[in-house]
């Protein structure tokens, strides 16, 4: 049963810390999205890979966030520093382009707190 | 601007009692729009993707319904387990991009 695995499930941090999640997405899958959820905005897109490469990350503060994929099994999102108002659940997907395979796998989420 | 705007934004329902959500899109060219469910503390789970007005999708109690400018989830008899929060979600033609609703939270009572 293949999912969409993410680490670290929680994490508690100070303001100014950096903090890093991962997430591996689905064997043959060349897209990845990472989201941010919150109960005021709901899901919001911060970037987006296909095949490795970034095609759209503008809905990342770019000051303090930065997202990669070294390899086709391991993207990151980096936050430094961290602020309290980035406290929120992270989440990542992956999935196929082309049609009809758009329908995105979601992981189970990052849960942010920073004190 | 692209939208995605769906209501109610909570919902409760006696079991047996049928009902509709509603997901209304203004985007830039629709490439496909997409229905997911969440469960508290999880992620999204994937329902439906539907490419074109007048295309219907049905899983068990849900059926997916579109039109060029809304899509309705309607709910037949729902039972507890169908409780959750249901997000949709249009995905752009030329900018590739993913825009969410904020979500029906549905809370269905035996």
């Amino acid at each position: 049963d293949a999912r969409v695995t993410q680490t670290p499930r929680d994490k508690v941090t100070e303001m100014g810390q950096e903090v890093t999640m991962r997430c591996q997405p689905i064997l043959g899958h060349n897209t990845v999205f990472w989201y941010r959820q919150t109960m005021m905005q709901g899901l919001e897109l911060l970037a987006y890979f296909r095949n490795r490469a970034p095609l759209d990350d503008s809905g990342m503060p770019k000051d303090r966030f930065s997202a990669e994929m070294p390899d086709a099994t391991l993207a990151t999102l980096k936050i430094q520093p961290s602020e309290p108002r980035d406290s929120a659940v992270y989440f990542c997907a992956s999935g196929k382009t082309g049609d009809p395979y758009n329908e995105q796998f979601f992981g189970p989420g990052t849960r942010l707190t920073v004190l | 601007e692209d939208q995605v705007t769906q209501s109610p934004e909570a919902l409760r329902l006696q079991e047996g009692e049928s009902s509709s959500l509603n997901c209304s899109y203004t985007v830039s060219g629709l490439r496909g729009l997409f229905w997911y469910r969440q469960d508290p503390g999880k992620g999204p789970e994937f329902l439906f993707t539907l490419y074109s007005a007048g295309e219907e999708k049905e899983k068990e109690r849900l059926k997916a319904t579109l039109t060029k400018k809304e899509s309705f989830l309607h709910i037949t008899a729902p039972k507890p387990e169908d409780s959750a929060t249901y997000l949709c979600a249009a995905l752009t033609s030329g900018t590739y991009k993913y825009i969410f609703g904020t979500g029906t939270r549905l809370k269905v009572l035996a």
